[in-house]
């Protein structure tokens, strides 16, 4: 079946670095990915749709220059959280859309700001 | 409005028994998709089921089958014959329209299965 990898699966890092989280489609291609945020025992919400080779939409709410989203290929979507701070702490997850609709989520990355 | 509504953030049962997540949801649009992901602790998605809204017959895969009643605007999760492996979080999700794949998550149900 489709594999998404999301890399890295955790990272820790200092109050005020960036952190790049990326997401890759590994034996198909993906026009569309999208990027969820999911705090302990909480549901996932959606952030932003990542469309290859176009802006992201982002959902209301979620601030376009804290969380770049950069969909250069029909593999790859990377978000990257600027300037983290400790309630940037969450578990973030990515999904991506095959030629048939089909979604597949990545194993996730739980991001922890000190 | 709550798009998607899981009414029951807990459920037990007894390995080997059958037992039915709660999924309602909210949509003026025709065509629509309903789906159930597992969660488990290592946080991964894993997709469960799918169901069309112009599917006539419920959906089943497996051990899992989808209660789905149109008019009511539900879409309950079955899995028969629970196995101690099923405990985890359980999320019912929405898609609205068609191709375009932007999932709208219920905020879960987390399984317990007992020995």
């Amino acid at each position: 079946g489709a594999v998404v990898s999301q890399h890295p699966s955790r990272v820790i890092c200092k109050s005020g670095t960036s952190v790049k989280i990326e997401c890759r489609s590994l034996d198909f291609q993906a026009t569309t990915m999208f990027w969820y945020r999911q705090f302990p025992k909480q549901s996932l919400m959606l952030m932003a749709t990542s469309n290859e080779g176009s802006k992201a939409t982002y959902e209301q709410g979620v601030e376009k220059d804290k969380f770049l989203i950069n969909h250069a290929s029909l593999t790859l979507s990377t978000l990257t959280v600027t300037s983290a701070h400790p309630e940037d702490s969450s578990f973030y997850i990515c999904s991506a859309r095959d030629q048939l609709e089909k979604l597949f989520f990545g194993s996730g990355t739980q991001l922890s700001v000190l | 409005a709550q798009k998607i509504t899981q009414t029951q953030p807990g459920m037990f049962v007894q390995e080997k028994e059958a037992v039915t997540l709660d999924c309602t949801y909210d949509t003026s649009d025709q065509s629509y998709g309903l789906f159930w992901y597992k969660q488990p602790s290592s946080g991964e998605m894993i997709f469960l089921i799918y169901q069309g809204s112009y599917d006539e017959q419920n959906a089943t895969e497996g051990r899992y089958s989808l209660n789905f009643q149109k008019a009511r605007k539900s879409a309950n999760l079955v899995i028969s014959a629970s196995q101690l492996g099923d405990s985890a979080m359980y999320f019912c999700a929405m898609r609205e329209g068609r191709g375009y794949n932007k999932l709208i998550f219920g905020a879960g149900t987390r399984l317990a299965v007992h020995p």
